[in-house]
């Protein structure tokens, strides 16, 4: 069954650090993959996505990602973060039936 | 145009009332989407519907009635809701059809409450 799993439910980074958010995926066909951003009581905003080509892919706010297919991972970075950042992070694989599986998140807090 | 409204942007209403939700986009993408989201928790799956036909219900209870007059509307009538359906709806869209067109876009949502 697909399924994508982010492991860490909070992350504390210091604000100027930078910043990794793991997410790992199962499913059987080539991934559509994304990274989404939700602030507290708003909608989703796509940070990026992967669907084919070039694995290092760039995304707004200085965002990156890097898909490896041999760990089914699709990490997402930034090098140095802001207090703005705080957020809601969702790792996303999108299916050809017009669902998209969401993990369960990762809660981003930023120490001053 | 890429964005995808959402009216109103909260809602309290009783276990008896009528009320309805509403989506608008002008993408001219063919798949939209209801999600529930509770705090804390990734969106949930409502409904999608394709081509203005509806396409996917995730056995969502029949006090939410999903309607879409035509490819750019989206609406979720509401009725004799239980408070804990109190959560923020989202509505999203995308152009379908595989690959790029999996990615989907998201309204700010309603917040609304059940008392």
């Amino acid at each position: 069954a697909q399924s994508v799993t982010q492991p860490d439910i909070h992350i504390t980074v210091s604000e100027g650090a930078s910043l990794e958010l793991r997410c790992n995926y199962s499913y059987g066909a080539t991934p559509y993959l994304f990274w989404y951003v939700q602030s507290p009581g708003q909608g989703l905003q796509l940070l990026l996505k992967y669907f084919s080509g070039d694995t290092l892919v760039q995304g707004i706010k200085g965002f990156e990602a890097e898909f490896k297919r041999s760990q089914s991972s699709f990490n997402l970075r930034k090098p140095s973060v802001h207090w703005s950042d705080a957020a809601e992070y969702f790792c996303a694989v999108g299916r050809t039936d017009d669902k998209i599986i969401f993990g369960k998140g990762t809660r981003l807090h930023i120490l001053p | 145009d890429t964005e995808v409204t959402q009216t109103p942007k909260h809602l309290v209403m009783g276990m008896t009332n009528k009320k309805s939700l509403k989506c608008e986009q002008h993408m001219g993408h063919r798949a939209m989407y209801w999600y529930k989201q509770k705090a804390k928790k990734p969106p949930e799956l409502m409904f999608v519907y394709s081509y203005e036909k509806l396409s996917i219900n995730e056995s969502v209870p029949s006090r939410f009635s999903p309607e879409c007059p035509n490819s750019s509307l989206l609406n979720l009538h509401l009725h004799a809701l239980q408070p804990e359906d109190s959560a923020l709806y989202l509505c999203a869209s995308s152009r379908g059809e595989g690959g790029g067109g999996l990615e989907q876009f998201f309204g700010p949502g309603t917040r609304l409450t059940v008392l």
